[in-house]
């Protein structure tokens, strides 16, 4: 089945303590990127990767970092969570290199919670 | 930044009705797309509309895009109850990169 997954599902931290959040695709899609979504704000992108070693910032890229060493593959990394990053994730892949011409599959999503 | 704005913010309607929600956006795009959520999921992509076209159709929704006016419309036909959801356009432009810019969204209750 054609899939993006994000893995936890769910997670309750500390502040300052490291974590990492994992997003896979099946689809051999070339776009990738990562969104939060708090109450009231829609969707905001954090970071996006049109390809392999990739990456760039999207609207609110402060205190997150990606790596791409994989198509398939997009982990974001909070290297010091803060209570302010506490907030439902989300992960998506698109097709195309130009996202914007392409629709995105989501992931479930994983919402976080530092406290 | 924000760059879609939708409206209403919320909307409640007889199923049977139609739904219409709106979105104003920002800054020039190369499209603009509709996503649908229910409650705290994944968002699935219902419509794509490129910069250079008015109007789409797919099954009971209806998309049209005013550039001129940086605008754009959802329109959902003879609503039903499982289409009770929060509803979000997203701009797609190559400005400062390639990026997609969400609203905050329409939440649709659709009573039976």
């Amino acid at each position: 089945e054609a899939q993006v997954t994000q893995n936890p599902r769910y997670l309750i931290t500390v502040t300052g303590k490291k974590l990492t959040v994992t997003c896979s695709q099946n689809m051999n899609h070339e776009y990738m990127s990562w969104y939060r979504q708090d109450p009231g704000l829609g969707l905001r992108q954090i970071y996006y990767s049109m390809n392999v070693e990739v990456t760039d910032k999207g609207d609110v890229p402060e205190g997150y970092k990606v790596s791409r060493k994989e198509k398939r593959n997009f982990p974001l990394i909070l290297e010091s969570p803060s209570p302010n990053q506490t907030s439902l994730y989300f992960c998506a892949s698109s097709p195309g290199v130009a996202a914007s011409y392409n629709e995105q599959f989501f992931g479930p999503g994983t919402r976080l919670t530092v406290l | 930044s924000q760059q879609g704005e939708e409206d209403p913010q919320a909307l409640s309607i007889q199923e049977g009705e139609n739904a219409t929600m709106n979105c104003s956006y920002k800054t020039s795009i190369n499209n603009l797309q509709w996503y649908r959520q229910n409650s705290g999921r994944g968002l699935v992509h219902l419509i794509l509309i490129r910069s250079n076209e008015r109007e789409k159709h797919s099954g009971r929704l209806r998309v049209t895009l005013d550039t001129s006016k940086k605008s754009s419309s959802l329109l959902i036909t003879a609503s039903r109850a499982a289409d009770t959801a929060s509803y979000f356009c997203a701009t797609g432009s190559y400005t400062g990169g390639f990026k997609t810019i969400f609203g905050a969204g329409t939440r649709l209750f659709v009573k039976a």
